[in-house]
């Protein structure tokens, strides 16, 4: 069975600092791995995903995340965030030879400016 | 990437009554899901439609309430049935291109249900 947690609701930053956003899973398999936004009022976008090859994945809107195998984590990160950066983020697991892919609770991301 | 339309984008509906939601991809997809989500909340997988073949259902939703069809490459209906206030909600359309265990999901701009 595969599964997702994000431990934190809420994080709040101030602009221009740098931003984490914390993911853990479980799965049987090799994990895919990805990272979707949700901006206010507007639909789910991709943002970036882990499948195989380089445990740093960069993606869009200067995003970038980083597997850890050992400790079983996604976390998403940015070196400076903006206030425009406020949104809801889901982290989003699915094994190998899953039929579809487990979403966590989400973390609601608030920059301050 | 793939572009998702759903229509209606919001409706208001009184319990009792029915409510078809329709989605529309701009390209051919394989697999295509149905999602519930209270605003900012979390996503909630009601069902997988893959052309062709029968929905399959997540635990605790069931077809005589969301029944589903997929016609087609590029199109898939969700009906809510026998609509009460509980079912008050955003429904999401999402569709993965490939069939590609690793491909992105893309999701539809949403329907807006409140039932009455």
């Amino acid at each position: 069975a595969q599964s997702v947690a994000q431990p934190e609701d809420q994080v709040n930053v101030a602009e221009g600092n740098p931003l984490t956003v914390k993911c853990t899973y479980s799965v049987s398999g090799n994990p895919y791995l990805f990272w979707y936004v949700q901006y206010p009022n507007r639909g789910l976008q991709f943002l970036l995903k882990y499948i195989t090859g380089d445990n740093l994945v960069k993606g869009s809107y200067g995003f970038e995340a980083e597997f850890n195998k050992s400790q079983t984590s996604f976390h998403l990160k940015k070196p400076s965030a903006l206030v425009s950066d406020s949104a809801l983020y889901f982290c989003a697991v699915r094994e190998s030879n899953a039929g579809k892919s487990t979403f966590g609770d989400g973390t609601t991301l608030t920059v301050k400016p | 990437s793939a572009v998702i339309s759903q229509k209606p984008s919001r409706d208001i509906c009184q319990r009792g009554t029915s409510l078809t939601i329709q989605c529309q991809v701009d390209s051919q997809v394989t697999m295509m899901f149905w999602y519930r989500q209270q605003p900012g909340q979390s996503l909630t997988l009601i069902a997988t439609a893959n052309q062709g073949s029968e929905a399959t259902y997540e635990s605790g939703f069931v077809i005589d309430k969301f029944p589903i069809s997929r016609p087609n490459l590029t199109f898939s209906t969700l009906t809510v049935s026998n609509m009460s206030p509980e079912d008050s909600s955003i429904y999401l359309c999402s569709v993965e291109r490939g069939g590609d265990r690793g491909d992105e999901q893309y999701f539809g701009p949403g329907t807006r249900l409140t039932v009455t």
